[in-house]
């Protein structure tokens, strides 16, 4: 079964605007990674974040975690019409342990 | 480097006909995953090998799913006989072994249609 819920399921902002997909889980983890799918492609690694960590950034991608209430958000700022994919959070419950998906938010970044 | 590789993209073929897919991993990477994506879910874990060792196929049918990866480098997925519900994209990925933090490294995935 699918560990993570992404919300919501799809999201259309105009470009220049900033875009935030939330994540649930349901049992504790070691790690939680974000992860992008552009149409017809392979999911390419965004950022990771630790169990023990509460915020990371990456140019312009910022992650939360909060563990207490088992979910995550990932915001994209000044979005651009090449951030149009299928965004994932996937869990890590421990060591070198197979990624656990959600079902993903499609964004769609409107020129 | 190389990223993960994957054959063929496509493939198209008839219910209970048989099928494979193909992986190379990114070099000296231990660790190489298979799952299946049903359009509109996300990536669901088939198989996980460590070397050339099976660590986790609890989620593989296996009456009609099989995988190996010989000398622990390439791996075949294959199906036998195909049902309608295997019509997916079949991702590879790969990982480097040891690390807590591990980040997996996908290939394009092979789309697969059964008719």
């Amino acid at each position: 079964s699918q560990q993570g819920e992404e919300d919501p399921q799809a999201l259309s902002i105009q470009e220049g605007e900033n875009a935030t997909m939330n994540c649930s889980y349901k049992t504790s983890i070691n790690n939680l990674q974000w992860y992008r799918q552009n149409s017809g492609r392979g999911l390419v690694h965004l950022i990771l974040i630790r169990s023990n960590e509460r915020e990371k950034h990456s140019g312009r991608l910022r992650v939360t975690l909060d563990t207490s209430k088992k979910s995550s958000s990932l915001l994209i700022t000044a979005s651009r019409a090449a951030d149009t994919a299928s965004y994932f959070c996937a869990t890590v419950l421990s060591g070198n342990t197979p990624l656990v998906f959600g079902k993903g938010t499609r964004l769609s970044v409107i020129a | 480097e190389a990223g993960v590789a994957q054959s063929p993209r496509y493939k198209i073929i008839e219910k209970r006909q048989s099928v494979a897919f193909w992986c190379n991993p990114i070099s000296g990477h231990a660790t190489l995953y298979w799952y299946q994506q049903i359009l509109g879910q996300g990536p669901k874990l088939l198989i996980q090998f460590q070397n050339n060792g099976v660590v986790d196929d609890s989620q593989l049918p296996k009456d009609r799913f099989s995988a190996e990866r010989l000398k622990g480098v390439d791996s075949t997925l294959k199906i036998q006989p195909a049902k309608l519900e295997d019509s997916a994209v079949y991702l590879c990925a790969s990982s480097s072994l040891g690390a807590v933090e591990s980040i997996q490294y996908f290939g394009a995935g092979t789309r697969l249609s059964v008719l």
